[in-house]
């Protein structure tokens, strides 16, 4: 498997307000996604970002919210932008390596 | 799109006893489906995949079945211990060129001891 870190683990932010979150891998990995996970449910897939060309947003979610950039196939970072309360969640990175896919350890945000 | 209906939302068995958790999916494309274990404030743990080109897997206490023509499958713990303890999640993926899972809406499985 992977090993997948991502900072920050957790941040308290006030609305109107943007934060960057940074997904790591130890290896060169050709996808990577962004998902959301709300308190007791399940995985939301935000977008699927690919290296080298533009991320691919899933339906309810867009680019201007949650701009998304890979440079390289080891790093990737989620902004989510002029936050909400609506957006307190675990957001989790993910890699598809060798045909199966894992997790980061998420972040866990909370916007008041 | 993929829409993946997962059952029971919450299951509780005793120790060593048996555990099944059941997964259909409505897109035929899907070709690959793991299933996922997630412990309290901690990331989503990969514990078992199957492939569509095969009915059974098999790891240790457990094991997945896969039924292609009904779009089927399932998890099955058996002699169940308080670790088990967790939400499981089961997915659906195509994985041919691009790689895009969908995830049911997860099982909280209690084992009383």
């Amino acid at each position: 498997s992977a090993v997948i870190s991502q900072k920050p683990s957790r941040d308290i932010c006030q609305r109107g307000t943007s934060l960057t979150i940074q997904c790591q891998v130890d290896s060169q990995v050709t996808m990577m996604f962004w998902y959301r996970q709300q308190p007791g449910q399940s995985l939301t897939l935000i977008a699927t970002a690919n290296q080298g060309s533009e991320a691919t947003y899933e339906s309810g979610f867009v680019i201007d919210k949650f701009p998304i950039s890979r440079p390289n196939l080891t790093f990737s970072t989620l902004t989510v932008s002029n936050m909400s309360p609506e957006d307190s969640s675990i957001y989790l990175c993910s890699v598809e390596l060798r045909a199966a896919q894992y997790f980061g350890p998420g972040t866990r945000l909370t916007v008041t | 799109g993929e829409n993946v209906e997962q059952h029971p939302s919450t299951l509780s068995v005793q120790e060593g006893d048996s555990a099944v958790i059941k997964c259909t999916y409505s897109d035929s494309a899907s070709n690959y489906f793991p299933w996922y274990k997630q412990e309290l404030g901690k990331r989503p743990q990969l514990i078992i995949d199957i492939r569509s080109n095969v009915g059974e897997k098999k790891d240790q206490r457990i094991a997945v079945t896969l039924n292609k023509t009904a779009k089927h499958f399932s998890l099955h713990i058996t002699e169940t211990q308080p670790e088990d303890s967790a939400v499981y999640f089961c997915a659906a993926s195509i994985n041919t060129g691009g790689f895009k899972t969908i995830f049911g809406a997860g099982t909280r499985l209690f084992v009383k001891a």
